[in-house]
């Protein structure tokens, strides 16, 4: 079953602009983790912001993370044509296997 | 350092048919998942592999295996195979699930059934 949902599921915004993918989870976790996949091929891990931190940033990507409201989101600034991919958060818990929501499909317009 | 390795990268398959998938992971990585990828369910948890031990789950019938090797290389098998086990079969390695770290995922098995 899934634990995280991403919203909105798909995104469209012209290049330039930037992209907001929210995270709604239902349990307490160790860490949440968030990934990008181009079409058809495998994930790629973009960031990881554990339980106890509530802002990180990586390059243009920007994730903060509320325990309190069990939710995430991931903010990609100045976003470009190359960023057109699926996003999704993962959670973590203790000796549990990563557990994925259903995706954001952004799509970045040149 | 090489990647996840997973092969073949595509595969026909015809219902009741037998499939064996690959996936070698990082050099190092002792922790091996799969899951199955699908439009409708999305991303969804087969199996953790630790140290040759299968250490989770997922809620999948019987008909899906796997097992790990002593080298860290997994293999998954789907039985008398159906119509719906049409997929994406990603493997993604780790140095140690107990340890929260990233996942590294491999390219990904496209398995069609017809």
């Amino acid at each position: 079953s899934q634990q995280g949902e991403e919203d909105p599921q798909a995104l469209s915004i012209q290049e330039g602009e930037n992209a907001t993918m929210n995270c709604s989870y239902k349990t307490s976790i160790n860490n949440l983790q968030w990934y990008r996949q181009n079409s058809g091929r495998g994930l790629v891990h973009l960031i990881l912001i554990r339980s106890n931190e509530r802002e990180k940033h990586s390059g243009r990507l920007r994730v903060t993370l509320d325990t309190s409201k069990k939710s995430s989101s991931l903010l990609i600034t100045a976003s470009r044509a190359a960023d057109t991919a699926s996003y999704f958060c993962a959670t973590d818990q203790e000796n549990t296997p990563l557990v994925f929501g259903k995706g954001t499909r952004l799509s970045v317009i040149a | 350092k090489a990647g996840v390795t997973q092969t073949p990268r595509y595969l026909i398959k015809t219902r009741g048919q037998q499939v064996t998938l690959s996936c070698s992971p990082i050099s190092g990585h002792r922790s091996v998942s799969w899951y199955q990828q699908t439009p409708g369910q999305g991303l969804q948890f087969l199996f953790e592999y630790f140290s040759e031990t299968q250490r989770n789950k997922g809620n999948f019938p019987g008909r899906f295996s796997g097992r790990q090797f002593s080298n860290s290389r997994s293999e998954m098998n789907v039985s008398t195979l159906e119509l719906g086990d049409s997929a994406l079969y990603l493997c993604a390695s780790s140095l140690d699930r107990v340890v929260n770290t990233e996942a590294f995922f491999g390219q990904g098995t496209r398995l069609t059934v017809v």
